[in-house]
């Protein structure tokens, strides 16, 4: 069995400040695990992956994840905040043993204070 | 990646009526997923439709109520049969990239019940 935790319903940052959104996984076996963001009426886009090689991936427009076994964490980080962050943050974890199915947390709202 | 074509967009649909969503992906590919977004929420998987067999459903939906159809391995079609209110979410196809790196998702489908 699969899940995912994202620790904050809702986050809010100033402009130029770090962003730091929460995800803790729990995994039978070795997982696959992402980050998607959703803006306002548009669909899913992958921001990075993480599969077992480097811990640390770096994701499109600034944003990376690190793997932390240990901890069972795989938290989004970017440096600055942007006003174009503002949207929906899922944390999804897959099951790279047969299973390709996704299992999504229950999302982050990013908010950007100007 | 995958490209998939996901129609309607929309629709306001009457209770008690059934709407045919369908998807194109640009590739052949085995495996694809149809998902679940109601309003304010993550997603939640509804089946794994693979070519030439039965769609596998996850708990609390069922193929009476969500018939799938998989006739090749660039198609896909999700009914949802008597709708109600309830009904009312965004649905969402999404297929495995090619590459191994994550997924790709469709547009999505915001169907309102009426």
């Amino acid at each position: 069995a699969q899940s995912v935790t994202q620790l904050d319903s809702h986050v809010s940052v100033s402009e130029g400040t770090p962003v730091l959104l929460r995800c803790n996984y729990s995994s039978s076996y070795s997982p696959s695990l992402f980050w998607y963001v959703q803006h306002p009426n548009k669909g899913l886009q992958l921001l990075l992956k993480y599969t077992s090689a480097a811990t640390l991936v770096k994701g499109i427009n600034g944003f990376e994840a690190e793997f932390k076994k240990s901890e069972t964490s795989f938290h989004l980080t970017k440096p600055s905040a942007h006003m174009s962050d503002a949207a929906e943050y899922f944390c999804v974890v897959s099951d790279r043993f047969g299973n390709e199915k996704l299992t999504f947390g229950t999302g982050t709202r990013l908010t950007i204070i100007p | 990646s995958a490209v998939i074509s996901q129609k309607p967009s929309r629709d306001i649909c009457q209770r008690g009526t059934s709407l045919t969503i369908q998807c194109q992906v640009d590739s052949q590919v085995t495996m694809m997923f149809w998902y679940r977004q109601q309003p304010g929420q993550s997603l939640t998987l509804i089946a794994t439709a693979n070519q030439g067999s039965e769609a596998t459903y996850e708990s609390g939906f069922v193929i009476d109520k969500f018939p799938i159809s998989r006739p090749n391995l660039t198609f896909s079609t999700l009914t949802v049969s008597n709708m109600s209110p309830e009904d009312s979410s965004i649905y969402l196809c999404s297929v495995p990239h090619r590459l191994g790196y994550g997924y790709t998702f469709g547009s999505g489908t915001r169907l309102t019940v009426v």
